[in-house]
């Protein structure tokens, strides 16, 4: 099946710092990489769809500054949260939907799971 | 808008049979999902209905009903390991994942 990678898995970093979020699709190609977050014991909130090559489409109440998000190729997405703060802190996921599948499953990476100090 | 519903947690027993429902409005539709997250772990696929009917695979089934904008996810034999959150999902007219807030599922023995 399609594995999608993410790294880190954990970090810890000070308030004020930026952390970069790698997502890497391993065996196939994806057109298209979501980003989403996900607080303790709620649903995923999507907050962002990549496109490889243009520009990311954010969802509505996401800071496209504060949340850079850059699809650089058909394999790997990248998320920077700029100037954290505590309130960031929270369960990053990526998700990458195959190229020419018939229902654009997507596939998960294992998560981010960032505290901010 | 778009919205999904689904219970917030059910209790089952180890051994019997458990059914998750779902129902989704959205603006268009092109299929539903069924995903198993443990805590602290990623979603994982689980199953994708977008013809009505019954798809059966192992012990997990998933039942869609388009007319009704229902669905339904049928755990049989229930183990341990089958406590979670399972998230139901409809994918909308632009191929936009609509998410349910999950169900937990709370396994006894």
């Amino acid at each position: 099946g399609a594995v999608v990678s993410q790294h880190p898995s954990w970090v810890i970093c000070k308030s004020g710092t930026s952390v970069k979020i790698e997502c890497r699709s391993l065996d196939f190609q994806a057109t298209t990489m979501f980003w989403y977050r996900q607080f303790p014991k709620q649903s995923l909130m999507l907050m962002a769809t990549s496109n490889e090559g243009s520009k990311a489409t954010y969802e509505q109440g996401v800071e496209k500054d504060k949340f850079l998000i850059n699809h650089a190729s058909l394999t790997l997405s990248t998320l920077t949260v700029t100037s954290a703060h505590p309130e960031d802190s929270s369960f990053y996921i990526c998700s990458a939907s195959e190229t020419g599948t018939d229902h654009n499953e997507q596939f998960f990476g294992p998560g981010t799971r960032l505290t901010v100090l | 808008g778009q919205n999904i519903d689904q219970p917030t947690e059910m209790t089952a027993t180890e051994g019997a049979i458990v059914q998750i429902n779902c129902t989704y409005q959205t603006s268009g539709f092109n299929g539903l999902f069924w995903y198993q997250q443990h805590a602290g772990e990623a979603p994982t696929f689980l199953s994708y209905n977008v013809l009505d009917g019954l798809e059966e695979k192992g012990r997990f089934s998933s039942f869609l009903s388009r007319s009704k904008g229902y669905s339904y996810l049928l755990l049989k034999e229930l183990q341990m390991k089958d406590s979670a959150s399972y998230l139901c999902a409809a994918m909308d007219s632009n191929y936009q994942l609509i998410w349910g807030a999950g169900t937990k599922l709370i396994i006894k023995p």
